[in-house]
């Protein structure tokens, strides 16, 4: 069952702009959770987000999370090339599972 | 650094064979997990395993099977292999909230199997 649903399913920039990308899920959450995957390669954790916290920052990245809408976003700021990836959300809901959505594919050009 | 290590990168097997992905991690883990990932349908969790010799179905177990002898090592198996099943295998493993993991999974590289 897919929990998250990511959002665009792709996206398009250019070096130096900032990428947004956004989750929905559907149950009540203990946190979320953003993956990056290289492509054909495995998946990457950069930010943990739980369902008390509000915003998070990480270097260029900022997570925020609405849990009466039920969604997040990643802001990706002045995105550089090697940004180019995939970007996955995955929610916790309290077992010892993470449930992944569809993720997006982000392409920052030069 | 963690490191979650699976054995093979490339396979190509043929329908009806029966098919051993492996998996092994470094970091004393007590959970594992196989995923597999399809183009538009992201990761879907095929077996979890929260300890040696324990395991319990995710949302796509049917025609495999996993085994945990070590707790350093999961292995996926795919009884009778076939084309429905080609695809990219991933392994990830993580600590269980009572040792402050947080859920934080760890993945290997993956393994990409076509079944021909």
């Amino acid at each position: 069952s897919q929990q998250g649903e990511e959002d665009p399913q792709a996206l398009s920039i250019q070096e130096g702009e900032n990428a947004t990308m956004n989750c929905s899920y559907k149950t009540s959450i203990n946190n979320l959770q953003w993956y990056r995957q290289n492509s054909g390669r495995g998946l990457v954790h950069l930010i943990l987000i739980r369902s008390n916290e509000r915003e998070k920052h990480s270097g260029r990245l900022r997570v925020t999370l609405d849990t009466s809408k039920k969604s997040s976003s990643l802001l990706i700021t002045a995105s550089r090339a090697a940004d180019t990836a995939s970007y996955f959300c995955a929610t916790n809901t309290g077992f010892q599972k993470l449930v992944f959505g569809t993720g997006t594919r982000l392409l920052v050009s030069p | 650094d963690v490191k979650v290590t699976q054995s093979s990168r490339y396979l190509v097997k043929r329908t009806g064979e029966k098919v051993f992905l492996e998996c092994v991690q470094d970091m004393d883990h007590e959970n594992m997990f196989w995923y597999r990932q399809d183009p538009g349908l992201g990761l879907r969790l095929i077996y979890f395993s929260y300890d040696v010799k324990m395991k319990e179905k995710g949302d796509i177990p049917e025609g495999y099977s996993v085994s945990r002898e070590k707790k350093e090592r999961f292995s996926l198996i795919l009884e009778s292999a076939s084309t429905n099943q080609t695809s990219m295998y991933l392994c990830a493993s993580s600590f269980p909230p009572y040792r402050g993991g947080g859920n934080t999974i760890y993945f290997g590289e993956g393994s990409w199997l076509t079944v021909v």
